[in-house]
């Protein structure tokens, strides 16, 4: 089975605090994506990561860099938080075979309260 | 830019059929995918497009039409288990998933 492993369920941190969040997937896949969640909103994609230290920007990469030094991490960081980055991170990873985009695996999210 | 529309909420009785709609707009498109999210789980897969037309899946159905820039996910023989959100995802390009708003299906006895 395809594991996507979040460092942490819940997080607490004060406002202006540097902030990681962890992503480690088992499969090889070439793919990670980092999302928020919030209600009524869906999951909003923040960066996406098609190879080692390749990335692209998605719709909300204000206030967010990552970093991705080996295949199977992808790092989420907030580098000042900000009160208004409370909210649900999803990370996933999916298998690129050739143009199809398979199906993305995901983690069980970091609940994060900036405070 | 890119754009998905779904409805926010859906309401029925076991047993009935629902219909989720997903209307897209994009720059590009690689596929359309279903995804199922039960309160505070993670999203899980349940079905890919990349061609027009109906695949099924077990009680679950996905349509795809690209020159309608629509797609629908059907859900047959509703279960309680069912009551979950749905987002459906567009691919705008390689590798990229691009989540709607999702809808919120409520399963009633």
């Amino acid at each position: 089975d395809v594991k996507v492993t979040q460092s942490s369920r819940y997080l607490v941190k004060r406002t202006g605090e540097k902030v990681f969040l962890e992503c480690v997937q088992d499969m090889d896949h070439e793919n990670m994506f980092w999302y928020r969640q919030d209600p009524g909103l869906g999951l909003r994609l923040i960066y996406f990561s098609y190879d080692v230290k390749m990335k692209e920007k998605g719709d909300i990469p204000e206030g967010y860099s990552v970093s991705r030094e080996k295949k199977e991490r992808f790092s989420l960081i907030l580098e000042s938080a900000s009160t208004n980055q409370t909210s649900m991170y999803l990370c996933a990873s999916s298998l690129q075979t050739g143009d199809v985009n398979t199906e993305a695996f995901f983690g069980q999210g970091t609940r994060l309260t900036v405070v | 830019g890119q754009s998905l529309e779904q409805p926010s909420e859906v309401t029925a009785v076991e047993g009935a059929i629902v219909q989720i709609n997903c209307t897209y707009q994009t720059s590009g498109f690689y596929g359309l995918s279903w995804y199922q999210q039960h309160d505070g789980g993670a999203p899980t897969f349940l079905s890919y497009n990349g061609l027009d037309g109906l695949e099924e899946t077990g009680r679950f159905s996905s349509f795809l039409s690209r020159s309608d820039s629509y797609g629908y996910l059907l859900l047959q023989e509703l279960q309680m288990k069912d009551s979950a959100s749905y987002f459906c995802a567009v691919s705008p390009t390689r590798g990229k998933f691009q989540f709607g708003a999702g809808t919120q299906v409520v399963v009633t006895p």
